[in-house]
């Protein structure tokens, strides 16, 4: 079965650190993007990091640059999330999530597909003091 | 950055269709992807690409994309299909980014 799991989640004061992290089984770890996406206590869905399969590329929602890193370990199947000055708007429920792709040829000619499944159950995230 | 524009509601009949939309200048460039919350629960994708349904959702769903726009249709609606639905695609950056968006609380009556 295709399984994420979150953990390290806690409450934590303003300006503090955590680490999230995700295992991954089930799958090839090491073929797929893996993303990062939050939401805040009954918020819509926010993208925050993904990483490229071996780690080479690295992208961020722009109010998380320089504060979030992504990271990956490909021989133990999981992802992290280092979360450094953390504010009160970080509060949120943190879902890793794969990103499979796919490569698609029609009468309009080439197109990529990209989608997230599936996502892990989660880990809570509180900054307050 | 990017946004993607949904209407915060909609309510439908038992058995009616269900319409969502998503907007945004990025929708130009790339494809949405669409995902369906259920409270308490993570989202699960129901729909990518150009009309591309994920194993075990049925096909009463159905996605298509023209301009600036998304929009996923739900026939004969269900009870089941409840929630909160959001479109996601790839920013205008270029780049690997993606953004959500705002999101549509579906009703079904």
């Amino acid at each position: 079965e295709v399984q994420l799991v979150e953990s390290g989640g806690a409450l934590v004061q303003p300006g503090g650190s955590l680490r999230l992290s995700c295992a991954a089984s089930g799958f090839s770890f090491s073929k797929y993007w893996m993303n990062w996406v939050r939401q805040a206590p009954g918020k819509g869905l926010e993208w925050v990091a993904n990483i490229k399969e071996d780690g080479s590329e690295r992208y961020y929602m722009d109010s998380v640059k320089g504060r979030f890193t992504i990271s990956r370990d490909n021989a133990n199947e999981s992802v992290y999330l280092q979360i450094n000055s953390l504010r009160v708007e970080d509060t949120a429920v943190y879902y890793c999530a794969r990103e499979p792709s796919m490569s698609y040829y029609d009468r309009s000619g080439h197109y990529m597909d990209y989608w997230f499944d599936p996502w892990g159950p989660g880990t809570l995230v509180t900054v307050s003091s | 950055s990017s946004e993607l524009t949904q209407d915060p509601a909609v309510s439908v009949a038992l058995g009616q269709t269900i319409r969502i939309t998503c907007r945004g200048d990025s929708l130009r460039n790339s494809y949405a992807s669409w995902y369906r919350q259920k409270p308490g629960q993570a989202p699960v994708v129901v729909m990518s690409g150009k009309n591309n349904r994920p194993a075990g959702i049925p096909d009463r769903f159905s996605g298509s994309n023209s301009g600036d726009t998304a929009s996923l249709t739900v026939t004969a609606a269900q009870a089941e299909d409840e929630g909160d639905y959001y479109c996601c695609s790839r920013d205008n950056s270029g780049s690997h980014v993606y953004v959500f968006g705002s999101g549509t609380t579906v009703t079904v009556l």
